[in-house]
């Protein structure tokens, strides 16, 4: 089946530093990948969604200049957490769709970020 | 807004037996119903779906029933395994083929696998 990567799968930083998590479909073309955010033992929260060549839609509550979202090619998107505090420790996820085939949505494995 | 929820943050069950993990959902124009089952640090993964036009499906070992009546998902597991053992979704969306939609996710269930 279709698979996504997400890298790192684990990232510490210090805080204050920014952290870039890449997230790329391996054998299909995705116009739209979404970023998810989960914290512990609590369920998937969207956070935006990534449309290749234009910018990305974020949700409610969601601060745009803290997670940087880019979507520069129809495999890849990028999630940078900038000026990250311990708060923004968490697991990331994103996930794909498929946009030749049923519009499938293909998940990554996950990074998780622990900012110190 | 509107919202997916689950009936039953845990569940456990003997090795062997059949579980049913509940889901109720509240947006009415709900299209696309999906299952996943997480496991501890991993991302989801796609159990079995459903569209609003079926009311139950079935898989190897898994059957996703959908009462639209009521706004209620379920999902039932044959002869549950040790492996089993994980967290599991539903989730929810409008059209799959239209752009820009989301999948928005319940609660959680548990699901703990007694030997």
């Amino acid at each position: 089946g279709a698979v996504v990567s997400q890298h790192p799968s684990r990232v510490i930083c210090k805080s204050g530093t920014s952290v870039k998590i890449e997230c790329r479909s391996l054998d299909f073309q995705a116009t739209t990948m979404f970023w998810y955010r989960q914290f512990p033992k609590k369920s998937l929260m969207l956070m935006a969604t990534s449309n290749e060549g234009s910018k990305a839609t974020y949700e409610q509550g969601v601060e745009k200049d803290k997670f940087l979202i880019n979507h520069a090619s129809l495999t890849l998107s990028t999630l940078t957490v900038t000026s990250a505090h311990p708060e923004d420790s968490s697991f990331y996820i994103c996930s794909a769709r498929d946009r030749i085939n049923t519009g499938e949505l293909f998940f990554g494995e996950g990074s998780r970020l622990t900012v110190l | 807004g509107e919202s997916v929820g689950l009936h039953l943050p845990t569940l456990s069950v003997q090795e062997g037996d059949n579980s049913i993990i509940n889901c109720a959902y509240s947006n009415s124009a709900s299209d696309y119903f999906i299952w996943y089952k997480q496991e501890s640090g991993k991302g989801p993964q796609f159990i079995i779906d459903i569209r609003s036009n079926m009311d139950k499906r079935q898989g190897q070992r898994v059957t996703v029933l959908l009462n639209k009546t009521v706004k209620h998902l379920s999902l039932q597991i044959a002869a549950t395994q040790p492996g089993d053992s994980a967290v599991y979704f539903c989730a929810e969306m409008g059209k799959l083929r239209a752009a820009g939609n989301k999948l928005t996710f319940g609660g959680g269930t548990r699901v703990l696998v007694k030997p």
